[in-house]
C-alpha cells in the first residue's frame, strides 16, 4: 500500500532531551510538511521542504529541526529549546512543491515531561 | 494577520439528518479552499475542495459552498451518518503560500 507513514504513534520524553520524529513516504511525493496541532486548534506549520536537500521555516519552527535527506523521508527533531513540545505532530506530503492535495500521515504524540 | 477561522465549535446532529458546517474566511486573495475531514487520533483527510471561481462544489454526500461577498464557506453533508463523527477544518490558500487551517468543527452524530 502506499501512502505515508509516523512513528511511534506515542513518545515520552524527559524534558531537557531532544527527540526525532520519523515521517516516511512511498508516495513518490516530492514535498513534504511538519505541522503541529494543539489541543482544540487547527494545524500549525512547522517546516516544509518541496525538494530534496531544501527546506524551509514555517510559522513556528523555532525549537525544531528537519533534514531532507532522501524524497521519502523527513524526520522532524524536537530539541530542549522548544518550550512546549507536548502536541500532536502531523507530517503531510503531496505530489509537486504545492501545497495542494496533501496526504497526512497518522500523527505522534509527543508528550514531555 | 488574516486568517481562518469557524462560527461553531461544536454541532451535533441527529443520524440521518444533514449536517451544516461552516467557516468564515478574511482573506479576499485567497483563491482556493478545502474540507478536511479529522477522526480522533488520526491525521486530516482531504473531502473536497473548492476554487475561488465556483460557488458550488459537489462530492459524495458532502457540498461545498463558497460565498466571497461575504467571505463564507460551509460543508454540507448529506444523511449524516455516524461515521462522519469527527473534525471538520477548513483551510485556505492564497497563491503559492501555504495551507491556513481553521480551528475546527467537531460533529458529533446522534444515533
Amino acid at each position: 500500500d502506499g501512502g505515508i507513514t509516523q512513528s511511534p504513534k506515542y513518545l515520552f520524553r524527559k524534558e531537557g532531551q531532544n527527540v526525532t520524529l520519523s515521517c516516511e513516504q512511498n508516495l513518490n511525493h516530492d514535498a513534504m510538511y511538519w505541522y503541529r496541532q494543539d489541543p482544540g486548534q487547527g494545524l500549525r506549520l512547522i517546516y516544509y521542504s518541496q525538494i530534496v536537500n531544501d527546506f524551509q521555516k514555517g510559522d513556528i519552527a523555532e525549537g525544531y529541526s528537519v533534514s531532507r535527506e532522501k524524497k521519502e523521508s523527513f524526520p522532524l527533531t524536537v530539541t530542549s529549546a522548544q518550550k512546549n513540545p507536548t502536541a500532536f505532530y502531523l507530517c503531510a506530503s503531496s505530489m509537486g512543491p504545492t501545497w495542494l492535495e496533501q496526504y497526512f500521515g497518522p500523527g505522534t504524540r509527543l508528550t514531555v515531561t | 494577520g488574516e486568517s481562518v477561522g469557524l462560527h461553531l465549535p461544536t454541532l451535533s446532529v441527529q443520524e440521518g439528518d444533514n449536517s451544516i458546517i461552516n467557516c468564515a474566511y478574511s482573506n479576499s486573495a485567497s483563491d482556493y479552499f478545502i474540507w478536511y475531514k479529522q477522526e480522533s487520533g488520526k491525521g486530516p483527510q482531504f473531502i473536497i475542495d473548492i476554487r475561488s471561481n465556483m460557488d458550488k462544489r459537489q462530492g459524495q454526500r458532502v457540498t461545498v459552498l463558497l460565498n466571497k461577498t461575504v467571505k463564507h464557506l460551509s460543508l454540507q453533508i448529506a444523511a449524516t451518518q455516524p461515521g462522519d463523527s469527527a473534525v471538520y477544518f477548513c483551510a485556505e490558500i492564497a497563491g503559492n503560500t501555504p495551507l491556513v487551517f481553521g480551528k475546527g468543527t467537531r460533529l458529533s452524530v446522534i444515533a
